[in-house]
């Protein structure tokens, strides 16, 4: 059975960072795609960044761009997501999530059950 | 990096159909066969309930079909029931990102 699960979240003041972590198993870590999708409360979802599961290749939405960075640790089964320079808009329930396959936009097929952000002085 | 465009809410009775709308540029749905549409329920995660525009994951009902044409994806409930009402979210790949649209809440009367 596939588990994701997310730790990290917390409250974090404006400019801050964090550093997000998905375990993960049930399945072949190195051979899939991963993506961190997030959701404002109230609101609807939004893709944050994706890595390849082949040569780990990522790709970032133009709104965490430069402040965000997707990596993963095939040894230890866990997918990251630093967040730098955090700002109000950034508060949200982070969800992981595993890709249909090693392409980075493949469906997302297993999600976690998500990791509260909350940027606030 | 536009959000998709969907309805904001729809509804129907037990035992018939709706349809949830998606319309894009063709620069996303448009573009490429790699719609996907995901069910979500009051405080949980999203459920992928329909891929490549119309695939359905194992498990998922056949009541859920998915198509296409030109910019717009749509997802066709049929047979309603008390249990699909949720919120339903459209996603498309746009060439080198993913965009979601903004979400459409399903209400069953």
């Amino acid at each position: 059975e596939v588990q994701l699960l997310e730790s990290g979240g917390g409250l974090v003041q404006p400019g801050g960072s964090l550093r997000l972590s998905c375990a993960a198993s049930g399945f072949t870590f190195s051979s899939y795609a991963l993506t961190w999708v997030r959701q404002a409360p109230g609101k609807g979802l939004e893709w944050v960044s994706s890595i390849s599961g082949s040569r780990g290749s990522t790709y970032y939405a133009d709104s965490v761009k430069g402040r965000f960075t997707i990596s993963r640790d095939n040894s230890k089964n866990t997918l990251y997501l630093q967040m730098n320079s955090l700002r109000a808009e950034d508060t949200a329930v982070y969800y992981c999530a595993k890709n249909f396959d090693w392409l980075s936009y493949s469906p997302f097929q297993h999600w976690g059950q998500g990791t509260l952000v909350t940027v606030s002085s | 990096q536009s959000a998709l465009t969907q309805p904001r809410s729809v509804s129907g009775s037990p035992g018939q159909s709706v349809t949830i709308s998606c319309t894009g540029t063709s620069s996303d749905v448009g573009g490429y066969n790699y719609v996907s549409w995901y069910q979500q329920h009051p405080g949980k995660a999203p459920k992928l309930m329909i891929y490549d525009v119309s695939k359905r994951p194992s498990g998922v009902p056949d009541r859920f079909s998915g198509s296409k044409s030109g910019n717009t994806a749509s997802l066709t409930i049929s047979g309603l029931q008390a249990e699909d009402e949720a919120d339903y979210y459209c996603c498309s790949y746009a060439g080198s990102h993913v965009v979601f649209g903004g979400g459409t809440k399903l209400t069953v009367l």
